[in-house]
């Protein structure tokens, strides 16, 4: 089973600022098969970005993928309030899928 | 708009069963592989079944719940069920019921979940 870290485990930022969240796993993702979510308090998870780099329908180019093998990234550019959340990253290249356990994006 | 909304959540105690259901609209959805994952309170996110599209004849389970979850669907009424035999104290979490990609049309190995439900919550607690 792949196991996915991420880092850090809070970030802590200012509107405008850019937020680049890490995601590493313990063997190479086939395919670059990773996907990102972002969960606002108290709702659901909204998928961000699928295979590693595509953004998924109606997210706002802010939000970017990048990223192979091991090590990916998601960055977003010009923080808002709203982009407070917990992000999660996800890898589907190997079976059982795993996730992430999680970064707190705070909007200072 | 694809849309899911979950029912049938609430206090049960160990040992007990419960039923959620999960509501489709605004897609097709006969033609994709569905799944519930849950969320433990203040935890991360965990896959607990899939069920194949159409005749949903092929199902998988996370190891800690089979033998104790079904997953099942009705496509006529756009539902998706959830049927939770002897409960434990982990199951207590937020279900989601979730619409997944990237699977082939006869097995789901590598996935993930592109629309999402607001969730219902299991608490199960003498």
């Amino acid at each position: 089973e792949i196991v996915v870290t991420q880092s850090p485990g809070t970030l802590s930022l200012s509107p405008g600022e850019r937020a680049t969240l890490s995601c590493r796993a313990s063997q190479s993702v086939n395919n670059n098969y990773l996907v990102w979510y972002q969960q606002r308090p108290g709702q659901a998870p909204r998928l961000l970005i699928y295979g590693a780099s595509s953004r998924a329908t109606g997210i706002p180019d802010r939000f970017s993928g990048s990223g192979s093998g091991k090590d990916f990234t998601l960055t977003i550019s010009r923080l808002e309030p709203e982009d407070s959340a917990v992000y999660y990253c996800q890898q589907y290249g190997s079976s059982p899928i795993t996730f992430g356990q999680g970064t707190r994006l705070e909007i200072k | 708009e694809a849309q899911m909304v979950e029912s049938g959540g609430g206090l049960v105690q160990p040992g007990g069963s419960l039923r959620l259901s999960c509501a489709v609209s605004g897609f097709d959805y006969s033609v994709f592989w569905m799944s519930w994952v849950r969320q433990a309170p203040g935890k991360g996110l965990e896959w607990v079944a899939n069920i194949q599209q159409e005749g949903g004849s092929v199902t998988y389970y996370v190891d800690s719940v089979k033998g104790r979850f079904t997953i099942s669907r009705d496509n006529a009424k756009g539902a998706l069920y959830l049927q939770m035999d002897s409960l434990r104290v982990e199951d207590t979490a937020v279900y989601y019921c979730a619409r997944v990609r990237s699977c082939t049309r006869n097995n789901c190995y590598f996935y993930y979940f592109d629309v999402w439900g607001k969730g219902t919550t299991v608490i199960v607690s003498s």
